[in-house]
């Protein structure tokens, strides 16, 4: 069963605008994190969060995570043509277990 | 070498034939992982392996058998699938540094028909 629930399911914008992806779990946590996947092909890790941070940076990434809501954000500042891809969050319940389960998906598309 | 390689990269199969896929890593990553993608959809997880023992079965069919033949390869054996079972398959591997983050092959695309 799936853990995680992705909204929008699909976002559209142009070039230059940010994209926020919303991902909510259903029990506690470990880490979250998020991947990318363009069209096809494998997942790339973006950015991993643990349960005791609140929020993380990376480049033109923005991931929070609220764990009282059970929910993580991920904000892509200026994005580009190049940002257009799926987008998963995904989560790990304990710090003892391989078991990495995936949200729904956000397809990114954007516009030149 | 950050890489984890997955062959072949398309595979076309019959219903009564039996076909193997490969994955390799040198990362030296204890954990290796099999799941299966159908079109968006996210990836669902099929078997995990550490230290090269069947640590995880997500209650997966027999016609799919893993094998993990030293910590560096892990295989996916298909015999009888069936049309539902195309999809893309990847394979990833982790370790307990950096939160276990995985690092994913380029997958397999698999036709059964």
């Amino acid at each position: 069963s799936q853990q995680g629930e992705e909204d929008p399911q699909a976002l559209s914008i142009q070039e230059g605008e940010n994209a926020t992806m919303n991902c909510s779990y259903k029990t506690s946590i470990n880490n979250l994190q998020w991947y990318r996947q363009n069209s096809g092909r494998g997942l790339v890790h973006l950015i991993l969060i643990r349960s005791n941070e609140r929020e993380k940076h990376s480049g033109r990434l923005r991931v929070t995570l609220d764990t009282s809501k059970k929910s993580s954000s991920l904000l892509i500042t200026a994005s580009r043509a190049a940002d257009t891809a799926s987008y998963f969050c995904a989560t790990r319940r304990s710090y003892n277990t391989d078991k990495l389960i995936f949200g729904t998906g956000t397809r990114l598309q954007v516009f030149p | 070498d950050t890489e984890v390689t997955q062959t072949p990269k398309h595979l076309v199969m019959g219903m009564t034939n039996k076909k193997s896929l490969k994955c390799e890593q040198h990362m030296g990553h204890r954990a290796m992982y099999w799941y299966k993608q159908k079109a968006k959809k996210p990836p669902e997880l099929m078997f995990v392996y550490s230290y090269e023992k069947l640590s995880i079965n997500e209650s997966v069919p027999s016609r799919f058998s893993p094998e993990c033949p030293n910590s560096s390869l892990l295989n996916l054996h298909l015999h009888a699938l069936q049309p539902e079972d195309s999809a893309l398959y990847l394979c990833a591997s982790s370790d307990t540094d950096r939160g276990f983050r995985l690092f994913f092959g380029q997958g397999t695309r698999l036709t059964v028909v």
